[in-house]
C-alpha cells in the first residue's frame, strides 16, 4: 500500500520560515493537500492540489510538489501556526494520510 | 455556509455496534462525496472510508472492511457511519468531511468521540 512519510516534529522561531516535508514514491504524479489541526479541533484544509490555498487561508502558507517530496512552507511563522500538520493524497480510490508533523513555534 | 454537524459522544461495550450521523447544510448534499476519518487518542488521522450520496457507492479502509457500513439519507442530507463488533482499539474521534471527488476535504464535522470499554 502507498505510504506518505513526514518528520514527527519541526521547530521554528517566530517570523522565520517553516518547511514540512511529505515523502512518497513518485509523489509528483499525485495531487497533495495539507491540513492543519490545532489541539482539540477538527482538521482545516490549508493547501490543495499541491499549491492552491482555500479562501481565508493566509498567503504565508504555500505548497510545492516535485519528485518524491511535497513541501508545506509557512513564511513569517506566527505563534498561532503551532499545530499538527498532515499531508494527504490518494492511491487509486483510497485516501492516504501522512503520519503528521508537530510544528512548534518557539 | 457549509456545515457538517455530527451526533454526540458514545460509550460502547466491546462487541457492540455504533452509528454516527453527519448532517450537512449549506450546499447540495448529492454533489459531493462524504469521507470519514478517525483519530485515536494522541495519534494521527486514519481514513475510514467514503460514500457517494448520489448513488450510494462506498469504499472503506482494508482493515475495517466487513465491520464498517457507510450510508446516506439524501432526503435528510445526512451521512451515517456504522461500525460493528467494536474493539478497544476502535476508540477514537470520528470525523466526517465534505470531499471534492478524489481530491481534498474542505469542510469537516466537529468530531464524535466513540469510547469502547468494558
Amino acid at each position: 500500500s502507498y505510504e506518505l512519510t513526514q518528520p514527527p516534529s519541526v521547530s521554528v522561531s517566530p517570523g522565520q520560515t517553516a518547511s514540512i516535508t511529505c515523502s512518497g514514491d513518485k509523489l509528483e504524479n499525485k495531487y497533495v493537500c495539507w491540513y492543519q489541526q490545532r489541539t482539540g479541533q477538527s482538521p482545516l484544509l490549508v493547501i490543495f492540489h499541491d499549491n492552491k490555498r482555500p479562501s481565508g487561508i493566509p498567503e504565508r502558507f504555500s505548497g510545492s510538489n516535485s519528485g518524491n517530496t511535497a513541501t508545506l512552507t509557512i513564511s513569517g511563522t506566527q505563534a498561532m501556526d503551532e499545530a499538527d500538520y498532515y499531508c494527504q493524497s490518494w492511491d487509486g480510490s483510497t485516501v492516504v494520510f501522512g503520519g503528521g508533523t508537530k510544528l512548534t513555534v518557539l | 455556509q457549509v456545515q457538517l454537524v455530527q451526533s454526540g459522544p458514545e460509550l460502547k461495550r466491546p462487541g457492540a455496534s455504533v452509528k454516527v450521523s453527519c448532517k450537512a447544510s449549506g450546499y447540495s448534499f448529492i454533489d459531493y462525496h462524504v469521507t470519514w476519518v478517525r483519530q485515536a487518542p494522541g495519534q494521527g488521522l486514519q481514513w475510514v472510508g467514503w460514500v457517494r450520496p448520489y448513488n450510494g457507492d462506498t469504499n472503506s479502509a482494508h482493515n475495517l472492511q466487513g465491520r464498517v457500513t457507510l450510508t446516506t439519507d439524501t432526503s435528510a442530507s445526512t451521512a451515517y457511519l456504522e461500525l460493528k463488533s467494536l474493539r478497544a482499539d476502535d476508540t477514537a474521534v470520528y470525523f466526517c468531511a465534505r470531499e471534492h471527488a478524489l481530491s481534498h476535504f474542505d469542510s469537516w464535522g466537529q468530531g464524535t468521540l466513540i469510547t469502547v470499554s468494558s
